[in-house]
């Protein structure tokens, strides 16, 4: 079983502050990151899936970044918007089975 | 296309009532899984299925069955329902066994007295 760490748990800004979420996930046998944002109420849509080491990816005002030799991913957010709170989770992917295990996800809340 | 439909919605049982959780697509994706979220424990893997006939373990298992005898359906059973299964449940599906995104269904919300 992965062993994934996101932080912080949670995180409060106001709106236009940009702000950055981290995920830790083991290096070894590392296969893909997913990222998802959650927002209540609602089913978990994915943000990015990023296999290679050094990986960029961005939509819009969210990108993020992927290291697998260290096991860590940023997810960064420019600007938050109040229609940006939600929780962000990852999920670190090991072997080729679909299978994924998340972390427990940040939750954001952007204040007007 | 609907893509993933969960059913029921909301479910209220007592304990050691059995029932089952159905999950169905139309996207023709080899994969299939579940999950329970519950507060501060992020999305637990209960089960997964990379294709039909063929089921396996995730995180947390126990008190659950599946089978997948179509590549559209997997359906998850509770066989006597615990105060401790009170959770949200969604399936998810992705479109092959590589790092594909995963597609969730809208979620089955479940108490259990």
């Amino acid at each position: 079983i992965l062993n994934v760490e996101q932080s912080p748990q949670s995180l409060h800004v106001q709106e236009g502050d940009s702000t950055n979420f981290t995920c830790s996930f083991p290096s070894s046998n590392f296969y893909a990151l997913h990222w998802y944002r959650w927002e209540t109420a609602k089913s978990p849509e994915a943000l990015f899936v990023m296999t290679l080491n050094g990986d960029e990816k961005k939509k819009g005002r969210i990108s993020a970044t992927l290291n697998t030799k260290e096991g860590y991913s940023y997810l960064y957010i420019k600007g938050s918007q109040p229609e940006d709170s939600a929780t962000y989770l990852c999920a670190p992917h090991s072997g080729n089975t679909g299978k994924l295990i998340f972390g427990q996800g940040t939750t954001l809340q952007v204040k007007p | 296309n609907a893509g993933v439909t969960q059913t029921p919605k909301f479910q209220v049982l007592k304990t050691g009532q059995s029932m089952t959780l159905q999950c169905a697509q139309d996207m023709n994706h080899e994969y299939m899984s579940w999950y329970r979220q519950d507060p501060g424990m992020g999305l637990r893997l209960i089960h997964y299925s990379v294709g039909a006939g063929i089921t396996d373990q995730g995180e947390v298992p126990n008190g659950y069955n599946v089978s997948r005898s179509t590549t559209e359906d997997f359906p998850l059973r509770l066989l006597s329902a615990a105060p401790s299964q009170t959770s949200v449940y969604f399936c998810a599906t992705t479109n092959h066994r590589g790092p594909g995104e995963q597609y969730f269904g809208p979620g089955t919300r479940l108490t259990v007295t």
